[in-house]
């Protein structure tokens, strides 16, 4: 079956340290990546996603993430994280075929301290 | 601005006691998915509708039913529930398949 693998279940950071937040996944065809982001009280919002084309995208915030296909990671990053990117980051994959699931992983929290 | 909306936010039930949560959307979007996410745990997808259609996803326990009386409204129905039910649901909506899905706040319900 598919599954998303997040590592990192709690990361703790520093203000203007810089993130990379693993995921991997299980399905060797296409597919559609994306990251979401929580943050304390509020709804699951997007913070980037790719489709097809460059690898490399760049989603809101200061945050980017990378598709490597080879490796079926798409790993999330920002040079210089702030105390309000504390917040629970769920990556998610999509078959792109006539399903409409998507697949999250268990999450990370990011806790950045100032 | 053009949302998901969720009622209610908390969710008190009794064990057995039928609950219904409410999901509206004014994105005009076709899809509209029902997930559940228990403490710590990924969301996962329980089912969803395209227009009218309804798709359940395998294994989602018959106790979880759904409604959609129109393009704005879900509802999502719990018959029976019991306390492995407790969780957040999340609804979430899309214009289509390919499309980037946008979550609602989510409704936390408790069983007593």
């Amino acid at each position: 079956a598919q599954s998303v693998s997040q590592h990192n279940h709690h990361v703790i950071l520093s203000e203007a340290a810089s993130l990379e937040l693993g995921c991997n996944y299980s399905y060797g065809g296409t597919v559609n990546l994306f990251w979401y982001v929580q943050y304390p009280g509020q709804h699951l919002q997007l913070l980037l996603k790719y489709f097809s084309g460059d690898p490399l995208v760049k989603g809101i915030k200061g945050f980017e993430a990378e598709f490597i296909k080879s490796k079926f990671s798409f790993n999330l990053r920002k040079p210089s994280v702030q105390w309000s990117d504390t917040a629970e980051y769920f990556c998610a994959v999509k078959k792109v075929d006539s399903s409409y699931k998507l697949i999250f992983g268990s999450g990370t929290r990011l806790l950045v301290r100032p | 601005d053009a949302m998901v909306i969720q009622n209610p936010r908390y969710q008190v039930t009794q064990f057995g006691k039928p609950v219904t949560l409410s999901c509206s959307q004014t994105l005009n979007h076709n899809v509209m998915y029902w997930y559940q996410q228990k403490s710590s745990q990924a969301p996962k997808l329980l089912f969803h509708y395209y227009d009218k259609d309804f798709n359940n996803e395998a294994d989602t326990p018959d106790n979880f039913q759904s409604r959609r009386p129109n393009t704005s409204f879900c509802f999502l129905d719990i018959r029976s529930p019991g306390l492995g039910d407790a969780a957040m649901y999340l609804c979430a909506t899309s214009r289509a398949s390919t499309d980037t899905q946008y979550f609602g706040p989510g409704t936390r319900l408790t069983v007593l």
